[in-house]
């Protein structure tokens, strides 16, 4: 099965700096690779994802690139504002099927 | 915007107890799904449903969960008899997307789930 690994666990950035987030999977047959931020006590949001056919995508602030070869992919932040302070999760696919498999999550921290 | 809703927000029960924990997914949506976290664990996938079945089930869907979708608006997750190692955030979420690519989930808030 699938197993997504992600680091760093909890990262501290200063406000205006950048931020990356970065995950490896293990399964080649993977797809697709979405993005999650998760604010206390709510449920997991998408911000970004990609498939496997292009390298990189940009949403304004937020990037996300792949690098299927080495079966990994980065969450980029620039200009990190204190509301971007959450746990991001990246997850893969199971292959072909359509359950996620999650990362263990990355705390955001920016501070003022 | 259309969003995924979950009830209740909060449940505590003792051992041993059935527990069912209700969603609405977003109206057009096909897929139907349930996953948990345990506190400040990841994101776990427990089952996906589409066309009135279970289509994909993980190691922790045991015999105890069943999961329903008893008219055209709901889909409940039920726990037969509770565990303690079943207190968790359970998250519904549903996806847009059919036929075999993975698409775009949207997660309710939560139901979190406190087995005493």
């Amino acid at each position: 099965g699938e197993n997504v690994e992600q680091h760093p666990s909890t990262l501290s950035v200063q406000e205006g700096d950048s931020a990356v987030i970065k995950c490896t999977y293990s399964d080649s047959a993977s797809n697709y690779f979405p993005w999650y931020k998760q604010e206390l006590g709510k449920g997991p949001q998408l911000i970004i994802d990609i498939r496997s056919n292009v390298g990189e995508k940009k949403d304004q602030r937020i990037a996300v690139t792949l690098n299927k070869t080495a079966k990994h992919f980065s969450l980029h932040i620039t200009e990190t504002q204190p509301e971007d302070s959450a746990v991001y999760f990246c997850a893969a696919p199971k292959g072909s099927a359509r359950q996620l498999t999650f990362g263990s999550g990355t705390q955001l921290t920016v501070l003022p | 915007e259309p969003e995924v809703t979950q009830t209740p927000s909060h449940q505590v029960t003792q051992m041993g107890q059935e527990v069912i924990l209700r969603c609405v997914p977003i109206s057009n949506h096909l897929y139907f799904y349930w996953y948990r976290q345990i506190l400040g664990q990841k994101v776990e996938f427990l089952v996906s449903f589409y066309n009135n079945e279970i289509s994909e089930k993980s190691e922790i869907f045991d015999d105890q969960f069943s999961v329903e979708r008893p008219d055209g608006s709901n889909f409940t997750l039920k726990i037969r008899s509770t565990k303690l190692e079943d207190s968790a955030m359970y998250f519904c979420a549903s996806s847009p997307r059919a036929g075999t690519t993975t698409g775009e989930l949207f997660f309710g808030e939560g139901s979190r789930l406190t087995v005493l």
